[in-house]
């Protein structure tokens, strides 16, 4: 079955210093999606890339998406100890399309 | 407009009772979703329907039965719990089409001693 795989599982950043993390799927995607998890909460939706090789941003959070459809990273500029959280990327198959699986997600921490 | 709710909140078993977490969402989406989330294994699904009427097995199904009631409520129910079943469980609800993005109900934590 397919597998997403996120890297790296935690990361620990001094507040201002960049911070990437990066998701592989096995399988083709019809679209990747990235979620923010604060400690203690529910998976809150960010964003959806659709196309081959897109780039979207949003203030300091920069999405690409694999020309191959098939990886994915999430790069945050300047973090702020706001950014602290579990970042996880889903995407449904291609073929398939209602299956939604999830990466294991990387577990954010900013130091002040 | 409450989004995906789930209950209960908290729970706590005994190895072998058995309960049903319930889901309901009000936004008349087609597929509903049950995971779980154990510490540093991020969100694994067990089991999915992507329409009112068919459920199939996700990654982890053993143990769990579910049942899509209707289009808004997809329930998740444990026979006999063991303790390997404590984790948090969120019901998560997604529409076909272009936008798929998924909208996660609060969470049930779930303790089984």
């Amino acid at each position: 079955g397919q597998q997403v795989m996120q890297i790296p599982q935690y990361q620990h950043v001094q507040e201002g210093e960049d911070f990437t993390t990066y998701c592989n799927s096995s399988t083709t995607l019809s679209n990747i999606q990235w979620y923010k998890q604060r400690p203690g909460g529910h998976p809150v939706f960010l964003i959806q890339l659709v196309k081959s090789g897109e780039v979207k941003k949003q203030k300091r959070l920069t999405f690409q998406f694999g020309e191959a459809k098939k990886n994915s990273s999430l790069h945050i500029t300047a973090t702020q100890t706001t950014d602290v959280g579990t970042y996880f990327c889903a995407g449904p198959e291609e073929t398939s399309g209602s299956r939604l699986t999830f990466g294991e997600g990387t577990q954010l921490t900013v130091n002040p | 407009n409450a989004g995906v709710t789930q209950t209960p909140k908290f729970q706590v078993l005994k190895t072998g009772q058995s309960m049903t977490l319930q889901c309901a969402q009000d936004m008349n989406h087609n597929s509903m979703y049950w995971y779980r989330q154990d510490p540093g294994m991020g969100l694994r699904l067990i089991y999915y329907s992507a329409s009112e009427g068919t459920t199939d097995k996700g990654e982890v199904p053993n143990g769990y039965n579910v049942s899509r009631l209707n289009k808004r409520e997809f329930s998740l129910r444990l026979e006999s719990a063991a303790p390997s079943q404590t984790s948090v469980y969120f019901c998560a609800s997604s529409d076909l089409g272009r936008h798929t993005e998924a909208f996660f109900g609060q969470g049930t934590r779930l303790t089984v001693v």
